[in-house]
This record gives structure tokens, C-alpha cells and sequence, in this order.
């Protein structure tokens, strides 16, 4: 089956800093990937809906400066959280899907703000 | 506004017992449904979709439109099988998203 992985696995850094995620489709070109936050034993949230050469699309609720998507290929969406804080600390799970398909996710990046 | 609500956010039966993990949704069109499990350090993962209409790993849900339920079951639960598993309901107009419910975690006791 299809594969996405995402790098890195886990992050620790300081508040403050800002972190990028990176998220693959390895043997499939996607057409579109999804970026999801899990908390602890609790349900995937959508944070926003990522395109190919266009803008994300963003839920109600996530602020689209703080949460960086930049997806500059068919394979390649990248997360980047601006000026991490403590409460920012999370799982993130990306998706990717391609046309007419189920998801595949990612592994998911556990990333901790000290 | 689609939903996707599953009732049991524990479910613990003894192996060889047969499972039902509820889903129930709301949507006004016509939706996809899948269940996605997620077993421990591992990744999400598909374990079957509607339209399929086939049985993974002994699992199968049928699609009641009429209750807008989704209801995963298995005849003969096994250890194995303990997992934390989410609902999910795509809309078949807007290419991809979905909404998920808040997942049960089942556990199969020896």
C-alpha cells in the first residue's frame, strides 16, 4: 500500500523557537494532504487541508500564522510552528490521499515545547 | 454540519466474544464511512470502507443509512484486536476531508 512518513519522528526545542515537520508521500503523488493534531487517548483534530501550489485551508479555530503549511510538491507538504509554546506541545499526523482514495497517514511527529 | 459520534470511548470484551464498536453520523448528503484503527506505536490505519463492502481481519460494517449508523463488528473478538479504532465519515463532495469521531479504545481480555 501507499506510504507517508514524516520527519522528524519526535522534537524537543525551546519555547519560542519555531519547528518544521515535514510530511512525504513516498511511492504516490498526492493531490492532497491533511494536517491533524491528536492529544493524548483523544481524536484526530483537522487543523487544515493542503493543496499542491495553493494556500491551505485552514479550520475555525487554528491560527494560520502560528501553523505554518507550505506544500511545494505533489510528494512534499511541510508544518511549521512559529514561536512554539508549551500548549503546542502534541502528536501531529499528516495524510495524504490521492484522488478517489482513503487516507494514508504518516507515523505521526510527537513534538514537545519545553 | 457532518458528525461523527461514537458512544463508547472504552469497550473491554473477553477473547472469543463477539464486538460491536457504535458509530453513528449526521450528514444530509450521501457520505463515505470508513473505521480507521490505530494499534499501540503504531500509525493510523485503514481497516475498511463502505463501499467495499469486505471483511478485514474478520471485522465488517454495514452501512444503515436508515439508523445513519456504522457499526463495526466481529463475530469472535482476539487479543490482537485491541486497538484504538475511529470513525470516519468523508463527504463525497469535497475531495478528501473527513470528520472523525473521538475513537474507542477495545480491549480483549485473555
Amino acid at each position: 500500500g501507499a506510504v507517508v512518513s514524516q520527519h522528524p519522528s519526535w522534537v524537543i526545542c525551546k519555547s519560542g523557537t519555531s519547528v518544521k515537520i515535514e510530511c512525504r508521500s513516498l511511492d504516490f503523488q498526492a493531490t492532497t494532504m491533511f494536517w491533524y493534531r491528536q492529544f493524548p487517548k483523544q481524536s484526530l483534530m483537522l487543523m487544515a487541508t493542503s493543496n499542491e501550489g495553493s494556500k491551505a485551508t485552514y479550520e475555525q479555530g487554528v491560527e494560520k500564522d502560528k501553523f505554518l503549511i507550505n506544500h511545494a510538491s505533489l510528494t512534499l507538504s511541510t508544518l511549521t510552528v512559529t514561536s512554539a509554546h508549551p500548549e503546542d506541545s502534541s502528536f501531529y499526523i499528516c495524510s495524504a490521499i490521492q484522488t478517489g482514495t482513503s487516507q494514508f497517514f504518516g507515523p505521526g511527529t510527537r513534538l514537545t515545547v519545553l | 454540519a457532518q458528525r461523527v459520534t461514537q458512544p463508547e470511548k472504552l469497550l473491554s470484551v473477553f477473547k472469543g466474544a463477539p464486538v460491536e464498536l457504535k458509530c453513528n453520523y449526521s450528514y444530509s448528503g450521501s457520505p463515505e464511512l470508513f473505521w480507521y484503527v490505530q494499534y499501540s506505536r503504531q500509525r493510523l490505519q485503514l481497516l475498511l470502507r463502505h463501499i467495499s463492502r469486505e471483511s478485514i481481519k474478520g471485522f465488517t460494517a454495514d452501512l444503515n443509512k436508515g439508523e445513519t449508523s456504522f457499526h463495526l463488528k466481529k463475530p469472535f473478538a482476539q487479543e490482537e484486536d485491541s486497538a484504538m479504532y475511529y470513525c470516519a465519515l468523508r463527504r463525497n463532495t469535497n475531495a478528501g476531508k473527513s470528520t472523525f469521531g473521538d475513537g474507542t479504545t477495545l480491549t480483549v481480555k485473555p
